[in-house]
């Protein structure tokens, strides 16, 4: 059974710090792995998508890893802004979307 | 990328009644998929809703509680019947796109008072 684990669950930040936040999962016979950011109450917007046979992908202050073999994942988020303040997701798809319990990020002014 | 318009975006309602939350999508997809989000947890998976048969439930989720429309490709409905304070959550519609990346409406966050 697939199960999705980030670390660390809770980063507070100040204002331009550069940060990594980790994804984990067991299985690794995965489609491809996804980071979404949560803001509160709301519904999940899709940051990166990188299929399983990528290695990374990059969208302007964010950049994503995946080592498949390892069943890890990083986010990269340079020069952080109090407008990254929210939680983040990573989910694995392998038939499935499974979840992570994501990591709640506050960005101090 | 899809773009899913789900309603309502939030609900405060009385036990025992029922809530119809509703997601249309602007383009036609086979599938759409059902999620609950209880507070401060992660999002499981409760159906799957396939246009023009039943839709598949999860572990956990039946019909008669989370009863589920797919009338055509573009639309779907989740019902949460009978509600009691532990429906209170946040419900979100998803869909996977021809790239494999997965879209999420915008939620619906219930209080079942």
């Amino acid at each position: 059974k697939q199960e999705v684990t980030q670390i660390p669950a809770a980063l507070s930040v100040p204002e331009g710090e550069n940060l990594v936040l980790n994804c984990s999962f067991t299985d690794s016979a995965i489609y491809n792995l996804q980071w979404f950011r949560q803001d509160p109450g709301k519904g999940l917007t899709s940051l990166l998508l990188i299929q399983s046979s990528q290695r990374e992908q990059t969208s302007g202050r964010l950049n994503a890893s995946l080592d498949k073999s390892s069943g890890r994942s990083t986010l990269y988020i340079a020069a952080s802004q109090p407008g990254d303040s929210a939680t983040y997701l990573c989910a694995v798809q392998g038939g499935k979307l499974i979840f992570g319990q994501g990591t709640e990020l506050s960005v101090k002014p | 990328s899809a773009v899913i318009s789900q309603k309502p975006s939030r609900d405060i309602c009385q036990r025992g009644t029922s809530l119809t939350i509703q997601c249309q999508v602007d383009s036609q997809v086979t599938m759409m998929f059902w999620y609950r989000q209880q507070p401060g947890q992660s999002l499981t998976l409760i159906a799957t809703a396939n246009q023009g048969s039943e839709a598949t439930y999860e572990s956990g989720f039946v019909i008669d509680k989370f009863p589920i429309s797919r009338p055509n490709l573009t639309f779907s409905t989740l019902t949460v019947s009978n509600m009691s304070p532990e429906d209170s959550s946040i419900y979100l519609c998803s869909l996977i796109g021809v790239n494999t990346e997965a879209f999420f409406g915008q939620g619906t966050r219930l209080t079942v008072v």
